[in-house]
């Protein structure tokens, strides 16, 4: 079954860069048409869709986030990895890797493999 | 961007009994081309990730008790839980994948 797992630093400061990485087992990022997203929880804003990637490195993004966020796919190691810069306190959040299928088109659907999500602090 | 409106915030209801949230969208989730309500929703337990229980508005996700149910069309759609068990306390999300940004409810908490 395939599983997601989230890495990174748990902490970032405020105006420098969050970075973590989604790690796929049980499955292979390059070997499926399948997209790759980022999500985020916050108790004031609920769940926020930050972005979505295909195997070949195709992404696209929320607006909200003014384009500081990227989104890159390594499927040589079978990962894929966001950076968010620069940060704020707002950006505090837990943030999840998750798969969205369902849909033809590009990423489109519901998201039915989640990681188990990872806290990141952004301090001043 | 298509706003996602849960109702209520929170209830409590009593085991045995039926629970109902409901999920309003800024703009109708009806896709003409396919009759279908581009529309999900999740059960979420404290300290763990979002679990999909149904999709395009009513198919139920493989291994989801009966129990739970989704209707809806257009802009309104519910979230039944027929008869609640102490294991369905949890906070539920609906989210639109009609147009990108994909975007979720605020949560509705269920408790006993």
């Amino acid at each position: 079954q395939l599983q997601l797992q989230e890495s990174g630093p748990r902490l970032a400061k405020a105006s420098e860069t969050l970075s973590l990485t989604c790690t796929v087992s049980s499955g292979s990022i390059g070997s499926t048409s399948h997209y790759w997203g980022w999500i985020r929880q916050t108790p004031g804003k609920g769940l926020e869709w930050i972005g979505s990637i295909s195997s070949s490195g195709s992404a696209y993004y929320n607006p909200s986030l003014r384009s500081r966020a990227t989104i890159s796919v390594d499927s040589s190691k079978n990962q894929f990895s966001l950076k968010v810069t620069p940060v704020t306190a707002a950006d505090t959040a837990v943030y999840y890797c998750a798969r969205p299928i369902g849909s033809a088109a590009a990423g489109q659907g519901w998201f039915d493999t989640w990681g188990q999500g990872t806290l990141v602090i952004v301090s001043s | 961007d298509i706003v996602m409106t849960q109702s209520p915030d929170s209830l409590a209801v009593s085991l045995g009994e039926r629970a109902t949230i409901n999920c309003k969208s800024s703009q109708s989730l009806l896709y003409s081309s396919d009759n279908k309500n581009y529309l999900a929703w999740y059960q979420q337990k404290p300290g763990q990730p979002p679990k999909l229980l149904i999709y395009w508005a009513s198919a139920r996700e493989s291994g989801v008790p009966d129990r739970f149910s989704g209707s809806g069309s257009g802009t309104d759609f519910t979230l039944t839980i027929s008869s609640l068990q102490a294991e369905d306390v949890a906070l539920y999300h609906c989210q639109q994948y009609y147009i990108a940004p994909w975007t979720f409810g605020q949560g509705t908490k269920v408790e006993i």
